[in-house]
């Protein structure tokens, strides 16, 4: 599959901590997306950030993009227990952009 | 809720039995997506429709899988001759608009003994 790459693979903080995950894809790409997904359920669209933005901010999220780099990262600040999910990025490729192509996610943990 | 429904959401089933799948998308959304999602994995697409029109699939879909969505609105996938590989979640999406944000349903959670 065209999977992405995650990092970290799992991540535990403090609440009121900063979280940052970092994803990296393959090839050249119409927008990238977060999404969100608590234990066993269905994804929640987080944020979309188009190739030709670099940054983008919703609430406590940002989000950058380096398309040089095949890389984007997101960021929540001052985190909270009910942060705690599963991120996944999820990419629509140029050419393919009926779907979208997810990594492998980043398991967050945030303890009181 | 006017969300992406899914039903049932939990299926067990023998190996070897048919099952079959239900996905309502939000109403005005034309464009219906099908994921596979095994544990501790990210969702992989299947199949996507623009309206009735099944317009691409993935190569994960084999012939025994099979998918509708008839007049456009609620779609379903069958799976024949169920494996135990086969075992996963299956979401559903829609969006209004090609390669923009989609809308997930809680999905449903197949089990094959």
């Amino acid at each position: 599959s065209q999977q992405g790459e995650e990092d970290p693979q799992a991540l535990s903080i403090q609440e009121g901590e900063n979280a940052t995950m970092n994803c990296s894809y393959k090839t050249s790409i119409n927008n990238l997306q977060w999404y969100r997904q608590n234990s066993g359920r269905g994804l929640v669209h987080l944020i979309l950030i188009r190739s030709n933005e670099r940054e983008k901010h919703s609430g406590r999220l940002r989000v950058t993009l380096d398309t040089s780099k095949k890389s984007s990262s997101l960021l929540i600040t001052a985190s909270r227990a009910a942060d705690t999910a599963s991120y996944f990025c999820a990419t629509a490729y140029t050419g393919t952009a009926s779907k979208l192509t997810f990594g492998t996610g980043t398991r967050l943990q945030v303890t009181l | 809720d006017t969300g992406v429904s899914q039903n049932p959401r939990h299926k067990i089933t023998k190996r070897g039995q048919n099952v079959t799948f239900r996905c309502d998308p939000i109403s005005e959304h034309n464009r219906l997506y099908w994921y596979r999602q095994t544990l501790g994995q990210g969702p992989e697409f299947l199949t996507y429709f623009q309206n009735e029109a099944q317009l691409e699939k993935s190569r994960l879909l084999s012939d025994r899988f099979s998918a509708e969505r008839p007049k456009g609105s609620f779609s379903t996938l069958e799976i024949q001759r169920t494996e135990q590989g086969d075992s996963a979640m299956y979401l559903c999406a829609s969006s209004l608009v090609l390669g923009a944000e989609q809308y997930f349903g809680p999905g449903t959670r197949l089990t094959v003994t």
